[in-house]
């Protein structure tokens, strides 16, 4: 079966650091990119970026660059999404998904890694 | 702001056939495929339809999408109470060499 499965649940406070994962499993994780989407509570969803496992090369939306990174282990299937420095505002549920050949469609989801930030 | 427009909220009774917008530009659905999202109450998104109204595996056929220029639609025909969701549209855009994705529509079966 095709999945990814993402880390659990995160509470951490403001200025710390962070990072979760999303593991491919039952296909080949090399051939197709990993997308980072954010959902604020009660919103819509918002692209952050995206990482091409083959060679990590990343893209990332203008409202994110900067202020989160993206990374991948090619040796586990994992792609990362890591903070350097929370904020009350990344409180937030976070998916990957992965993006099928020509960027036509985000085939397969991850369940969800809900990141609580808080003092 | 979202740059695919969708509208926030669209209702329709058991049994009805409803269609759920959204418009975009040149850059995204003018140009790439449109793909849609269900996304139950308290669970990751879905797909649901893609490029050319394909459907993934396990999708009824009661869910179909289409496109037109710079907007598409997706309609649910025989709609049932489990289709209460928010649908999202997304595309890829060209400007921004990422994904866009739609506000959302929250769908209510009355």
């Amino acid at each position: 079966e095709v999945q990814l499965v993402q880390s659990g649940t995160e509470v951490k406070k403001p200025g710390e650091s962070l990072r979760i994962s999303c593991k491919g499993s039952g296909y080949s994780s090399t051939n197709y990119w990993i997308t980072w989407v954010r959902q604020m509570p009660g919103k819509g969803l918002e692209w952050m970026g995206r990482i091409d496992p083959s060679d990590s090369y990343t893209n990332y939306s203008p409202s994110f660059q900067g202020h989160v990174t993206m990374s991948h282990d090619r040796s586990i299937s994992t792609a990362y999404l890591q903070w350097s420095s929370l904020k009350a505002s990344d409180t937030a549920m976070y998916y990957c998904a992965r993006e099928t050949d020509n960027s036509d469609e985000l085939d397969i989801w991850g369940q969800g890694t809900m990141v609580t930030v808080s003092s | 702001q979202s740059v695919l427009t969708q509208p926030p909220s669209v209702s329709g009774t058991p049994g009805q056939r409803v269609t759920l917008s959204c418009s975009g530009s040149s850059s995204n659905i003018g140009i790439n495929g449109v793909s849609w999202y269900q996304q139950l109450p308290g669970t990751a998104p879905k797909l649901l339809v893609y490029i050319n109204n394909k459907r993934p595996s396990g999708v009824p056929d009661r869910f179909s999408g289409s496109e037109s220029g710079t907007s598409a639609s997706l309609a649910i025909s025989g709609l049932q109470s489990e289709d209460e969701a928010n649908y999202y549209c997304a595309a890829w855009d060209d400007t921004l060499d990422g994904w866009l994705f739609g506000g959302g529509t929250k769908l209510t079966v009355l």
